[in-house]
Parts: structure tokens; sequence; C-alpha cells
């Protein structure tokens, strides 16, 4: 069965450290991914995207990786702080480019003064 | 410009009531999506429309709901004969046209069913 598994436990940092979040899938074929952030109450904010021939996208402290082969994306946040705690979802197209996003159950992220 | 709106925030019903939730998207937006959310979940895909007409609506648990959106931008999501497990969060979300176009999503619309 298809599966888009993001780790259900919080993850806890000091501030000033890189946080690393994992998304991994089974049995989709993605033709793009996608990350959001959403906190208390709030709707998703979408963040960054990166596509099945891309390796790895930058956007200012943010950076995503896609490996395909390993069916699986990181996300990473340098030099975090305390307003970064947030819940991150990943999601995925169901295959090929499709208009509907599948999405994760999103990892919990706090980050410590 | 104004992002996503969906009205109302919250809303609490009785088991067996007709609800209606409203979506107003980012205007020029053609792709309106549903989706909802229960508590520590990822959304879940419910219907999206292209324009007027649902594209897609896979995701619709049941013939209880439906959703319309007869001019292109407004839509409306409609629970009949609700249940306690419809308590949740209802998303709605707009983007421009192409998959990989930004998602735009609003606050939501909190359902309680007692």
């Amino acid at each position: 069965s298809q599966k888009i598994e993001q780790n259900s436990e919080a993850l806890n940092i000091q501030e000033g450290k890189t946080a690393t979040l994992t998304c991994n899938y089974t049995n989709y074929s993605p033709a793009y991914l996608q990350w959001y952030r959403q906190d208390p109450g709030r709707g998703p904010v979408f963040l960054l995207l990166i596509r099945e021939n891309e390796k790895e996208k930058r956007k200012e402290r943010l950076k995503v990786t896609f490996d395909t082969t390993l069916k699986q994306s990181l996300f990473h946040i340098t030099a975090s702080q305390p307003a970064d705690s947030a819940t991150y979802l990943c999601a995925l197209d169901a295959s090929g480019g499709s208009y509907i996003p599948t999405f994760g159950r999103g990892t919990s992220l706090i980050v410590h003064p | 410009g104004a992002g996503v709106s969906q009205t109302p925030s919250n809303k609490v019903t009785e088991k067996g009531k007709y609800v209606e939730l409203r979506c107003d998207p980012i205007s020029g937006h053609t792709a309106l999506y549903w989706y909802r959310q229960s508590l520590g979940q990822g959304p879940e895909f419910l219907i999206y429309f292209q324009g007027t007409g649902a594209a897609d609506d896979s995701g619709l648990p049941n013939d209880r709901f439906f959703a319309v959106r007869p001019e292109g931008s407004v839509s409306t999501l409609k629970i009949q004969r609700t249940e306690r497990g419809d308590s949740a969060v209802y998303l709605c979300a707009s983007r421009q046209t192409g998959p990989t176009d930004t998602q735009y999503f609003g606050p939501g619309t909190r359902l309680t069913v007692l």
C-alpha cells in the first residue's frame, strides 16, 4: 500500500542548531515533493517544492533534498530559532504530476532558547 | 492581497443536522481544494475543482458529502446528516492552475458534531 512516513515524535533541538526532518514514502512515483509549515489553529503554509530531477533546493535557512532511489526527502533548517517551532508536513503527488498532493502526518519541531 | 478565507471559523452542530462550509479562494485562482484534517494527522484530500467543475471527487468519504463551485470562485462544502466522526478541521486551498503552482490554504473551519 502507499505510505508517507514522517516521524510522529516531536523533534526537540537547541536554538542555533540545524534541525533535520525526514519524509519517507513507499509505492509512490512522485514528480514533485513539497514541504509545508503548520502552526496550531492555522492552515499549512507552503515552504519549498522540489522536483524528481532535482537533488537539492535551498531557500534562505531552508534546504530540501530529494532522493528518489531511497524514496526519501530531508528538510533542514539551519541556525534554528524558537520561531521555527511548528509542525512540518511533507506532501507529494501520487504519480506523474498529479494535481492532488498527498500529505504526511507531519513532524512537530520544538526549538528551545 | 487577500488570502483564502473560510467561514465560519467554528461550527458546532448536532448529529443528524446539515451544515455548509464556505471557502473564498484567492481571486484568479482556478484550482480549489477541500481537505479534512483530524488531530495529529495531515490534511486528507476530499475534492478538487478546476474552474466550476469537480475534476476529482475521489476523496469524498460518502454521499453525505457534496461540494459546489457554481461560478468558479467561491465554493461550498455541504455535509448532510452529520455524524460525530465528521468532526475535524475542514481546510480549503487554492492555486493558480498547474500542479506545481503554490497552494495557499485558508485557516480552516473547525466542525464539531455533538
